[in-house]
């Protein structure tokens, strides 16, 4: 049974570099993409971007410029640096497990998408 | 900035049915699967359905899953206090040169 644990600086001041890392148990490192999410406080799910084990990503367009996901396979590792925070950048913060591929129909070329593993969540505050 | 909307809210009595939509677009929904997400308060989401109306392993047939063109629902019977939660739909979208993941907004159900 695959665990995702995580962990990393809860508290950090305006301008520092969010850094978190998650770890995969009992299970295959390869064949998925690994993922960060983000929750602010009393709001929804943000998709904050992905890697898989080849160090291919993805980042969501509104967060680009400063994420950064890599991956350490020795470890089943994969990480997360968020640079010049702010207080909007407040949120608890999930790594996840992403089955992601593509199926061919006659209609056309669907991607399949979803995240059927998580960490428990690391709260991260910004203040100054 | 969900690019999903889904109702801020739904409600019924214990027993009772809701369903839960969610509205996309051609590059999201349209083209691609949906999943559905249960996050319980205080606790990480938890995978309800994929591809559209699939259960993972241990999760009852009272949640199940459909998508019409470029709207998806999910369905909750018989209704109990321990579904009182938060409920997100999710999918690829291929709208930029590089694709995202995207959610809905959320729905909280309550069980009244």
């Amino acid at each position: 049974q695959v665990q995702l644990q995580q962990w990393g600086a809860g508290l950090l001041k305006p301008s520092e570099t969010l850094s978190l890392t998650c770890a995969v148990y009992g299970g295959s490192f390869s064949g998925y993409y690994w993922s960060w999410i983000r929750q602010p406080p009393g709001k929804g799910l943000e998709w904050i971007g992905e890697i898989n084990h080849s160090g291919s990503t993805n980042y969501n367009p509104s967060l680009k410029s400063r994420v950064t996901i890599s991956v350490d396979t020795s470890k089943n590792q994969f990480s997360l640096k968020l640079s010049s925070v702010t207080a909007a950048d407040t949120a608890v913060y999930y790594c996840a497990r992403v089955k992601f591929g593509d199926t061919r129909a006659p209609s056309g070329l669907y991607y399949y998408y979803y995240m059927d593993v998580w960490g428990k969540g690391t709260t991260v505050t910004v203040s100054s | 900035q969900s690019v999903l909307t889904q109702p801020p809210s739904v409600s019924a009595a214990p027993g009772q049915k809701v369903t839960i939509s969610c509205s996309g677009s051609s590059s999201n929904i349209g083209n691609n699967y949906v999943s559905w997400y249960q996050q319980l308060p205080g606790t990480a989401p938890k995978l309800l359905i994929y591809d559209n109306n699939k259960r993972p392993s241990g999760i009852p047939d009272r949640f199940s899953g459909s998508k019409s063109g470029t709207s998806a629902t999910l369905g909750i019977t018989g209704l109990q206090t321990g579904d009182e939660a938060d409920y997100y739909c999710g999918t690829w979208d291929s709208s930029l040169s590089a694709g995202r993941g995207v959610f809905g907004t959320g729905t909280k159900v309550t069980v009244l």
